[in-house]
This record gives structure tokens, sequence and C-alpha cells, in this order.
């Protein structure tokens, strides 16, 4: 069974930079490259709203909307991928989901992790 | 990229059917056959009911149904249960790789 986990740090403050990791299990090496990964975030009674998704050869998207402040990377070695988010305000107060994009759907989800940006 | 519009709330009694909408543009929900809805009860993660507008995953009851016609898609739920009471977002391809949500529709079940 396919499981995502996310792992963050809870709270950071205003203006640091965001580091979030989500770790892979159930998916074998020869179908790894099948899929792409993404990040999706939801803040607090809002939309769903995605940021970005990477390929297994590294290839990655960004929504527009965070390009300019959004890195995700890929880790095979570790069956894990991260996201970078620079320059954090409240307004990135969310909870940040990993998910798994097959054939253009989301099909499975991490359990989320709460972000906090507050001093 | 513009979220895409889905109606605040619906509701319906048990039994009953209710129809979501989700209304976007020729560049996404009008444009690819990848428009995908999920389920968010609260405090969990989102499950794909529909993709490709109109497939179900398997373990998806066929109580759950989707539609399209130019850019609006909807997602039809009927026999209406309990459990169905939640959140649902539409999403669609947007060309170029990426993704768009809609604005989410809570249905309460009277």
């Amino acid at each position: 069974q396919v499981q995502l986990q996310e792992s963050g740090p809870g709270l950071v403050k205003p203006s640091d930079t965001l580091s979030l990791s989500c770790g892979v299990s159930g998916v074998s090496r020869v179908s790894f490259p099948n899929y792409h990964w993404s990040w999706i975030r939801q803040p607090p009674g809002q939309r769903l709203e995605w940021m970005a998704s990477i390929s297994y050869s590294g290839h990655t998207d960004y929504n527009p909307s965070f390009q300019s402040r959004v890195t995700i990377s890929m880790d095979t070695s570790q069956s894990q991928f991260s996201l970078r988010l620079i320059s954090v305000t409240a307004a990135d107060t969310a909870v940040y989901f990993c998910a798994r994009l097959n054939h253009l759907r989301f099909d499975v989800w991490g359990q989320g992790t709460v972000l906090t940006v507050s001093s | 990229q513009s979220a895409l519009t889905q109606p605040p709330s619906a509701s319906g009694s048990p039994g009953q059917s209710v129809t979501l909408s989700c209304t976007g543009s020729s560049s996404d929900v009008g444009g690819y056959q990848y428009v995908s809805w999920y389920q968010q009860h609260p405090g969990k993660a989102p499950k794909v009911l529909i993709y490709e507008v109109t497939k179900r995953p398997s373990g998806v009851p066929d109580r759950f149904s989707g539609s399209r016609s130019g850019n609006t898609a909807s997602l039809t739920v009927s026999g209406l249960r309990a459990e169905d009471e939640a959140d649902y977002y539409c999403s669609a391809y947007a060309g170029d790789n990426k993704y768009v949500f809609g604005s989410g529709t809570k249905v309460t079940v009277l």
C-alpha cells in the first residue's frame, strides 16, 4: 500500500525559509518513475492550492503564484521529495500535503503537516 | 491561475441526490479531459472520487458520478448518506503541467 508522510517544523518565523519533506513508501523502484510527486497546501478554511510537482527524472513544474519562492526536489535514493519556500509570511500558514500525481490526478495523499508562520 | 468556481454550499436529505458544479474556462475544465473531484472530511486529507471527468477509482461507490458540459463539470452524489457530509473540491489540468483547484463546496446532509 502506497503511503506518503510529510514532515516539517510546525512553526517558522516570518521571512524564514520553510523546508518540508515527504517520505514515500509502498512504491517499487520499478514503478516509482511512472509518477510525479506534488505539494499542495490548504490555508485555514480555504481551498486547496497546487504548489509544485516533480518527476522521477527531476523535471519540475511550479504554480506561477509561487514560482519565485518555491523549490521542489527529489531524493530517489531515500524515496522522498522536498519543498523549500523562502521568505514566508503569515499568508503561508496552512496545512501542507504531499501527494502522488498519477495520470493527472492526485490519487494518494499524505495526512498533511500543519505550518504556522508567527514571530 | 484562477481558482475554479464552486458554490459554497449544498445540502440534501438522506437518500436524495445532490449535484455540485465546477466552472472554469476553455483553458482548464473545458480544454482537457482531466477534471477530478475530491472529498475531504474535516481534518483529513482529500480523497479522489472521480478522475478524467467521469471515471471512478476502484473502491469509490457508484453513487458518485461525474460529467461535464462545456466549461462546467459536475459531481452528482446519489442516495445521500450521512458520511457524504464533507467538503468537495474539483481540480482541473490547466495545460503546461499546471493544475488548479476549485473553491470547494460544503455538503450538508440534513
